[in-house]
């Protein structure tokens, strides 16, 4: 169980594109996901906090309209990168944490998108 | 900044117990202490968690010390496939994850 989808897993583009990374849990409900970034040789770094019916929580420094995120659904975040520069090319990582499994459930992760601008 | 301390790195004979250590001094009387790891170019993969007793599962184990400021994630049974970043968390519910650099555990033949 807590498996977590990430689609697409790996994207080239060019820059000034607009790209969508959808993450999915798929055998439980979700009411918060995450949004982390990691450059090479790097740690993840939190981008944003997705809450299911409202608006997401940014970390300092991420422009959120940069970055949109949506969550329309328990079960579905998406972040939309805007307008794409090659400095945003970086691996996109999701997580979710299951609603009704304690207080101390673990966030479950995707296996990430790699993202190149060309 | 994250609340852990791990060693950068560490070698581990193939067959043989790894124990990765975490130092995590100011965790919170209702702070849980999780584990994942990271292969190269993967999601990191969540492995076990406790918040006071030692925990077993089918992949590790995890000792937290009485004073529960430093914790031992143990692998009983190290194999090449075990090589990977590993990553000791400490939180709760309310609390966003921050990562540390962690341990880059190698697995030697």
């Amino acid at each position: 169980g807590a498996v977590v989808s990430q689609h697409p897993s790996w994207v080239i583009c060019k820059s000034g594109t607009s790209v969508k990374i959808e993450c999915r849990s798929l055998d439980f409900q979700a009411t918060t996901m995450f949004w982390y970034r990691q450059f090479p040789k790097q740690s993840l770094m939190l981008m944003a906090t997705s809450n299911e019916g409202s608006k997401a929580t940014y970390e300092q420094g991420v422009e959120k309209d940069k970055f949109l995120i949506n969550h329309a659904s328990l079960t579905l975040s998406t972040l939309t990168v805007t307008s794409a520069h090659p400095e945003d090319s970086s691996f996109y990582i999701c997580s979710a944490r299951g609603n009704d499994r304690g207080p101390g459930q673990p966030q479950h992760f995707g296996d990430g998108t790699r993202l190149s601008i060309l | 900044d994250a609340k852990t301390t791990q060693p950068p790195s560490m070698d581990c004979a193939e067959g043989r117990a790894a124990n990765l250590p975490c130092n995590h001094s100011t965790i919170s009387g209702n702070e849980y202490v999780y584990w994942y790891r990271q292969i190269h170019s993967q999601g990191p993969q969540y492995i076990i968690h406790g918040l006071k007793n030692n925990e077993t599962n089918e992949m590790a184990s995890l000792i937290i010390t009485e004073d529960r400021k430093s914790s031992t994630l143990i692998l009983p049974h190290a194999t090449l496939r075990d090589t990977a970043v590993y990553y000791c968390i400490v939180g709760n519910y309310g609390q966003n994850f921050v990562f540390g650099p962690g341990t880059r555990l190698s697995v030697l033949p």
